[in-house]
């Protein structure tokens, strides 16, 4: 299939190891976000979200991490599989679930 | 649940020609979207219809993009006439409300333009 983003930065990590993905986010007014997960050939899925009231969100083996000081959101996977390889997003909401701005990405490797 | 279906899936064309896109959104979800994926970029939103009326449009190419969603169902993006830079992947997401987080995107259509 085709890849979603040949050119974005790559975390390759270790099947079974934990991986920690960052994400800068531009917009200090910014009170809701998501991380989404594309893999080739697909549409983005969603994974988690997170509101900036808060600073830890824990899911099934996924949990953000949110800093509003520095604007800084982290997605950490817990004992990483073969199928969590794609290309995974951030995306912030400016006051609001009305609109959505995606980050760039970054492309997960996950190796046997 | 049958999920946002899309077509064509892939088209290439030349510039200064034009092309169509279709979606069928998830039965009942009033909200429907369409992005502008570039290669190695994340998702860009041209437009968001609640039902059939247009609720942010601010970032489409209007001089030649347009798009549509008679019935407030099925929604068609057009693009008349295409440029280069128009290659990319054309996603379309629905969801119940107006909250992205319960949106749900398609496979896309990818558009290549020569």
């Amino acid at each position: 299939g085709e890849s979603v983003g040949l050119h974005l930065p790559t975390l390759s990590v270790q099947e079974g190891d934990n991986s920690i993905i960052n994400c800068a986010y531009s917009n200090s007014a910014s009170d809701y976000f998501i991380w989404y997960k594309q893999e080739s050939g697909k549409g983005p899925q969603f994974i988690i979200d997170i509101r900036s009231n808060m600073d830890k969100r824990q899911g099934q083996r996924v949990t953000v991490l949110l800093n509003k000081t520095v604007k800084h959101l982290s997605l950490q996977i817990a004992a990483t599989q073969p199928g969590d390889s794609a290309v995974y997003f951030c995306a912030e909401s400016p006051g609001g679930y009305n609109k959505l701005i995606f980050g760039a990405g970054t492309r997960l490797a996950v190796h046997p | 649940e049958a999920g946002v279906a899309q077509s064509p899936r892939y088209k290439i064309i030349e510039k200064r020609q034009s092309v169509a896109f279709w979606c069928n959104p998830i039965s009942g979800h009033a909200t429907l979207y369409w992005y502008q994926q570039i290669l190695g970029q994340g998702p860009k939103l041209l437009i968001q219809f609640q039902n059939n009326g247009v609720v942010d449009d601010s970032q489409l190419p209007k001089d030649r993009f347009s798009a549509e969603r008679l019935k407030g169902v099925d929604s068609t993006l057009k693009i008349q006439p295409a440029k280069l830079e128009d290659s990319a992947v054309y996603l379309c997401a629905s969801s119940l409300g107006g909250a992205h987080t319960e949106a749900f995107f398609g496979q896309g259509t990818r558009l290549t333009v020569v």
